[in-house]
């Protein structure tokens, strides 16, 4: 089963919103990351949150981590057409000596001018 | 050089064909994946390479069969495939030993693949 995952499964906003997505996880964690991906391209990682912090900016990005409830929060604010992406949080789960990179389920996110 | 190219970008093939996905990255990183991803769904782990030895082999049908050249390359070898594997095929990278924390992937861009 997956160790994330996301809500909502799809948001529509127009330009200048923001856009806040959701995701939990099952396991403990050392970090949970945010990827974004354009449709049929590669992921292009965000940004990273140790497990020992609580709120992570960069740009127009705020990831908070909520280690009790098993759960963080991307936000996007000032949203713009070009934000319009898949997002996929991910989290490591460790299994056989080694720590495996699992994605949630993602939120489809669409931007209108 | 922060890429990880992958080629070819689109790939048709017959279920008796025999084709190669190739990947290469030239940021020195050590540990290199393979992701297989369908539509709408979130990328699924295939393999992970560590300094060019197999790591991990997520129960993958021998119908793909990875391969590591060497620590810039890595190829996706697939042999009378389904036509349910049609998907994205995603390459990655990452600096480190894949067991270290706080390592993020590198992705490249995909091959889609359609197997009829």
């Amino acid at each position: 089963s997956q160790q994330g995952e996301e809500d909502p499964q799809a948001l529509s906003i127009q330009e200048g919103e923001n856009a806040t997505m959701n995701c939990s996880y099952k396991t403990s964690i050392n970090n949970l990351q945010w990827y974004r991906q354009n449709s049929g391209r590669g992921l292009v990682h965000l940004i990273l949150i140790r497990s020992n912090e609580r709120e992570k900016h960069s740009g127009r990005l705020r990831v908070t981590l909520d280690t009790s409830k098993k759960s963080s929060s991307l936000l996007i604010t000032a949203s713009r057409a070009a934000d319009t992406a898949s997002y996929f949080c991910a989290t490591a789960m460790f299994s056989g000596g080694y720590n495996k990179l699992i994605f949630g389920a993602g939120t489809r996110l669409a931007v209108h001018p | 050089d922060t890429e990880v190219t992958q080629t070819p970008k689109h790939l048709v093939m017959g279920m008796t064909n025999k084709k190669s996905l190739k990947c290469e990255q030239h940021m020195g990183h050590r540990a290199m994946y393979w992701y297989k991803q369908k539509a709408k769904k979130p990328p699924e782990l295939m393999f992970v390479y560590s300094y060019e030895k197999l790591s991990i082999n997520e129960s993958v049908p021998s119908r793909f069969s990875p391969e590591c050249p060497n620590s810039s390359l890595l190829n996706l070898h697939l042999h009378a495939l389904q036509p349910e594997d049609s998907a994205l095929y995603l390459c990655a990278s990452s600096q480190g030993y894949p067991g270290a924390t706080n390592e993020k992937l590198f992705f490249g861009s995909g091959t889609q693949l359609s197997v009829l």
